[in-house]
């Protein structure tokens, strides 16, 4: 079946320096990928749409400079989290669209970030 | 706007027990999907069933089964003989296929933990 690699599975960085995470569709073309955020024992709220070789489409209150998306290919879209601070200490996870309205969006495990 | 809610936030029973995880959906679509993900402790997302908003049949696979019905916006998710390895948290979610075809999200409820007693 289609699989999501998702990497780092977690990250330790300090304060002001940056973190780059990868999503990647294993075995599929991925026209959407979306980029979710969720804090401990809380629901997973969308931070952005990624559509490949176009600007990603963020969600209401999500700062698009200190969270960029990059969707360079049909199987890779990153996600940039730029001059991090404790606040963005988080469990990030994405999910890939293989184009068809009633795919399941595959998700990657998620990258746990701890900024200290 | 579309809205998911599962009011349920946590809910503990003893094992082999059976137990209902309730879900409500909001939209003003008339075509959508309803999934149900799992949400174990190591933090990934299982998916365990997509329904389309066409079909209204319930589905059962193994000890899990679904209940969509359309006419109250819920679509519950029943697990019987509860076993230890069922706990975790599990997200009701819509997707629903309005004007922005092409990039349309997927809309979490807040999740329910379910906690199996040995």
């Amino acid at each position: 079946g289609a699989v999501v690699s998702q990497h780092p599975s977690w990250v330790i960085c300090k304060s002001g320096t940056s973190v780059k995470i990868e999503c990647r569709s294993l075995d599929f073309q991925a026209t959407t990928m979306f980029w979710y955020r969720q804090f401990p024992k809380q629901s997973l709220m969308l931070m952005a749409t990624s559509n490949e070789g176009s600007k990603a489409t963020y969600e209401q209150g999500v700062e698009k400079d200190k969270f960029l998306i990059n969707h360079a290919s049909l199987t890779l879209s990153t996600l940039t989290v730029t001059s991090a601070h404790p606040e963005d200490s988080s469990f990030y996870i994405c999910s890939a669209d293989a184009g068809t309205l009633n795919s399941p969006l595959h998700f990657g495990n998620g990258t746990r970030l701890t900024v200290t | 706007a579309q809205k998911v809610t599962q009011a349920q936030t946590e809910i503990s029973v003893v094992e082999k027990e059976d137990v209902t995880l309730d879900c409500v959906y909001e939209t003003r679509d008339t075509t959508y999907y309803l999934f149900w993900y799992k949400q174990p402790p190591s933090g990934e997302l299982v998916f365990l069933i997509r329904r389309n908003s066409f079909d209204e049949q319930n589905e059962i696979s193994g000890r899990y089964s679904w209940n969509f019905q359309k006419s109250t916006s819920s679509f519950n998710f029943t697990i019987t003989a509860s076993q230890v390895v069922d706990s975790a948290v599990y997200f009701c979610a819509l997707r629903s296929i309005g004007s922005n075809f092409g990039n349309e999200k997927l809309t979490f409820g807040t999740g329910t933990r379910l906690t199996i007693i040995p």
